[in-house]
């Protein structure tokens, strides 16, 4: 296992389109969270996965946003009619079950235009 | 609520010493992360601190007061790949990471 895999590396999408990001955990990993980062910005969280459950959800994750982790293992993220305001890194990290620390993913880069 | 507030950005000579401060106010408290950022790439883990005191590894320590919600990260013998921004995260006891806005480091020759 080589740690979070997060797909694409980059997505560009015209405003008003729908994106799918993906995240692969580390295996024994049974937590799972998403966070969004902007220039200069530390990462804010926007939600999180204990197994399949979703146990937490940020106010930015607008009506708009929706996460899944239909078997416990990966994770995905959509967003739906895409703004500018949402062009950001996206990152997905996970960690076992004491929450020692997070191993994050590369982070998938979304650009709106 | 959680507030984590560090200083935006430092510039340090190569092979000096650096310290980068974080003052955190959170309702709860289960442990203080550090992590290092380089431009366009994830997170990394630096440093974990629950108990009080001064945490060693490496070139890197990390100190952590929880009556003064205060820590800082001290970087020994700078090199160039130091480089980056450094963010503080406090687990504030509710199973997840709130992280400050980060430092950026900038290391010269």
């Amino acid at each position: 296992d080589t740690g979070v895999s997060q797909d694409p590396r980059h997505k560009i999408t015209k405003r008003g389109q729908n994106v799918t990001f993906r995240c692969d955990p580390i295996s024994e990993h049974n937590r799972l969270y998403w966070y969004r980062q902007t220039l200069g910005q530390g990462p804010e969280f926007l939600t999180y996965f204990q197994n399949e459950a979703q146990l937490e959800k940020s106010r930015l994750l607008s009506d708009r946003f929706s996460a899944e982790r239909p078997k416990g293992s990966f994770s995905t993220l959509e967003i739906q009619r895409t703004e500018q305001g949402d062009s950001a890194m996206y990152l997905c990290a996970s960690s076992p079950p004491s929450v020692w620390g997070y191993t994050f993913g590369s982070g998938t880069r979304l650009t709106v235009v | 609520g959680q507030n984590i507030d560090q200083p935006t950005e430092m510039t340090a000579t190569e092979g000096a010493i650096v310290q980068i401060n974080c003052t955190y106010q959170t309702s709860g408290f289960n442990g203080l992360f550090w992590y290092q950022q380089h431009a366009g790439e994830a997170p990394t883990f630096l440093s974990y601190n629950v108990l009080d005191g001064l945490e060693e590894k490496g070139r890197f320590s990390s100190f952590l007061s929880r009556s003064k919600g205060y820590s800082y990260l001290l970087l020994k013998e700078l090199q160039m790949k130091d480089s980056a921004s450094y963010l503080c995260a406090v687990n504030g006891g509710n199973n997840r990471l709130a992280f400050g806005k980060g430092n950026q480091v900038v290391v010269i020759p």
